[in-house]
């Protein structure tokens, strides 16, 4: 069955760290790109960071230079390194496959989504 | 920064159409998506590449683009179609942006 499921989530200090896992399951996670996006609590989406299957990383503004996306791919699995966390990072964060579209107005878009994980920023 | 606009809520009645809208100035460079998400679950792509349709989604559901606006329609809405939509798209560097999100009701 193709599928995600993130692990990792939990309540942490402001200033903390923690780590996000997404295990891939019916496909190969270096093979596509890959991105994490969150929801806080009442709140729209908003997309974090995407790796791409060559390797290249990209990150939202909020949370450029502290967080770190990768991947292991002996694990097909897709992580969010996320330091010096914000109340603001408290949110359920959602790893996704995404598709590229090859064309002229093409780009790329969330085909497949994990149920979620919930992080917790307080103290 | 790159904005998709849509208005927080639509209301309808059970069976008759409910149309969300979705502005952004790439609109006319970037195909539009959208994204379904009901309460306390993941987000479901209900609409690709402006009109098309995944398997599995009603055929009630449709899209439409024109300009800097993209469109999704309802026709017929059910009440299992409450939910938050999402549209989506990217800007011309290749940003991904979402709308702030439609609350549907269905009453």
């Amino acid at each position: 069955e193709v599928q995600l499921v993130e692990s990792g989530g939990g309540l942490i200090q402001p200033g903390g760290s923690l780590r996000l896992s997404c295990a891939a399951s019916g496909f190969t996670v270096s093979s596509n790109y890959m991105s994490w996006v969150r929801q806080a609590p009442g709140k729209g989406l908003e997309w974090v960071s995407v790796i791409y299957s060559g390797g290249s990383t990209y990150y939202a503004d909020s949370v450029k230079g502290r967080f770190t996306i990768s991947r292991d791919n002996s694990k097909n699995t897709l992580y969010l390194q996320m330091n010096s966390l914000r109340a603001e990072d408290t949110a359920v964060y959602y790893c996704a496959r995404e598709k590229v579209v090859p064309a002229a107005r093409g780009g790329w878009y969330f085909d497949l989504w994990g149920r979620g994980t919930l992080v917790t920023v307080s103290s | 920064s790159y904005e998709l606009t849509q208005p927080p809520s639509v209301s309808v009645s059970p069976g008759q159409t409910a149309r969300i809208t979705c502005s952004g100035d790439a609109l006319p460079k970037k195909y539009a998506y959208w994204y379904q998400q009901k309460s306390g679950q993941a987000p479901v792509l209900v609409i690709y590449e402006d009109s098309k349709r995944p398997s599995g989604i009603p055929e009630r559901f449709s899209g439409s683009s024109s300009g800097t606006m993209a469109t999704l329609t309802i026709s017929g809405a059910q009440v299992e179609d409450e939910a938050d939509y999402y549209c989506y798209s990217t800007d011309s560097s290749g940003k991904r942006v979402f709308g702030g999100g439609t609350k549907l009701t269905v009453l």
